[in-house]
């Protein structure tokens, strides 16, 4: 069964840094890319970028190029996004989904909570 | 970036009934690159249709999706009261990929 599992819910303040994960089984983790995706509260689905696992290849959205950074370690299938500084405006689910244009298996999300 | 417009925003309907819903594209989405996006409420959302027609594994044959170049319609052909929930399109045709706003289907 294909999973991808991701860590669990976090409450920061703005300014600090933050790294989440997603973990795959149940597939060839470095054979599919992850992407990952935003949902902020009461909001949609926004697309924030893609990671290739194989090669840690990144493709960012404009709107998110330069304040989040994917990375990926194939020895343990797994994907992270992190921040270096956080903002209220981070405040979000994020979802790990696998694939690199549609997307068939999303993670349970992470929450972040920024709020100082 | 390509913009995706969901219509209608909100469609009150009653289980048993049909539901069509709109995806209308800022610039054509070649090759029928556009997939279809249920989320049920406190879930995780799950992938419908790719392709802008092909159900994805386990997705009842209610669900279909239709259209091209600008204009995309997912069809639910008779609601179960499972289907109540957001649906979103997304279009991976051109960078950056993109998600419509979501239609809400609630019970009437």
């Amino acid at each position: 069964e294909v999973q991808l599992v991701q860590s669990g819910a976090e409450v920061k303040k703005p300014g600090e840094s933050l790294r989440i994960s997603c973990k795959g089984s149940g597939y060839t983790f470095t054979n599919n890319w992850i992407t990952w995706v935003r949902q902020m509260p009461g909001k949609g689905l926004e697309w924030m970028g893609r990671i290739d696992p194989s090669d840690s290849s990144t493709n960012y959205s404009p709107s998110f190029q330069g304040h989040v950074t994917f990375s990926a370690d194939k020895s343990v299938s797994t994907v992270y996004l992190q921040w270096s500084s956080l903002k209220d405006s981070d405040t979000a689910m994020y979802y790990c989904v696998r694939g690199r244009g549609w997307v068939d298996y999303w993670g349970q999300g992470t929450l972040v909570t920024v709020s100082s | 970036e390509v913009v995706l417009t969901q219509s209608p925003g909100t469609l009150s309907l009653s289980p048993g009934e049909r539901a069509t819903l709109s995806c209308r594209a800022s610039q054509s989405v070649t090759g029928r690159y556009l997939a279809w996006i249920q989320q049920r409420a406190g879930q995780s959302p799950r992938l419908l249709i790719y392709d802008a027609s092909t159900r994805a594994t386990g997705i009842p044959d209610r669900f279909s999706g239709s259209g091209s170049g600008t204009d995309f319609t997912l069809t639910i052909s008779r609601l179960e009261p499972e289907d109540f929930a957001v649906y979103y399109c997304q279009q991976y045709d051109s960078f950056p990929l993109t998600f419509g706003g979501g239609t809400k289907v609630e019970i009437k």
